[in-house]
């Protein structure tokens, strides 16, 4: 089974300052050397998870441009470039090559 | 605007079954795979289950398989979990999302999009 590891698990940002995550993985999750299917969700307080980035870097729509994802093939990267206030909740990367496995989670706090 | 809505979860002793559905609309529902996830009270999320677009073909996690059955009703845009044997840890919201969709070229995945509210079961005596 693939397992995804997540760090940090706690992440305290100033507002304005740029935040990261990074998922690892313990298989490749590239797929015919072109897509790795490594997704970003976000779970904000009271709500269900929600997409922010599917093959590793795609921006799903109404993602803001702020969020950006990177990597390939085992190490992948989460990117805020400016953190607001209402970025705050848990991420969680997913890989959805056999079939489907979430990372611990990457709680996002405003400090 | 696609729309997934959950229903079903309730409190069930241990030993006991259930079904959970998930109502579909907004999109046409035959041309995607869909999932069920679930989030234990206070931690994290785990993926359980995906069918494809005919229900021809399911996929389970180990904590589940076994136990769980996914199906689908494409006439009625329904998407159902059967779930029995139910546990103690099996207590949690679960979610359904819309996953990989099937065009003329094959598959397209986007991620999983939408998700429902969630429904609560509580396996408990």
């Amino acid at each position: 089974d693939i397992v995804l590891t997540q760090s940090p698990l706690s992440l305290p940002v100033t507002p304005g300052e740029p935040a990261s995550i990074s998922c690892r993985s313990s298989q490749s999750l590239l797929y015919g050397n072109v897509y790795s299917y490594l997704d970003w969700y976000v779970q904000k307080p009271g709500q269900s998870p929600q997409l922010l980035i599917y093959l590793g870097f795609h921006r799903a729509s109404g993602v803001p441009g702020r969020f950006s994802g990177s990597g390939s093939g085992t190490d992948f990267t989460l990117t805020i470039s400016r953190v607001e206030a209402d970025d705050v909740g848990v991420y969680y990367c997913m890989q959805a090559l056999q079939p489907g496995t979430f990372g611990q989670g990457t709680k996002l706090e405003i400090k | 605007e696609a729309q997934l809505v959950e229903s079903g979860g309730s409190l069930v002793q241990p030993g006991g079954s259930l079904r959970l559905s998930c109502a579909a609309s907004g999109f046409i529902f035959s041309r995607f795979e869909m999932n069920w996830v679930r989030q234990t009270p206070g931690k994290g999320l785990e993926w359980i289950s995906r069918v494809t677009t005919e229900g021809s073909t399911t996929y389970y996690a180990d904590s589940v398989k076994g136990r769980f059955t996914v199906s689908r009703d494409n006439a009625k845009n329904l998407l159902f979990l059967q779930m029995n044997s139910l546990r103690a840890e099996d207590t949690a919201v679960y979610f359904c999302a819309r996953g990989r969709e099937l065009t003329e070229r094959g598959g397209s995945y986007r991620g999983l999009d939408p998700w429902g509210q969630g429904t609560l079961v509580t396996v408990s005596s």
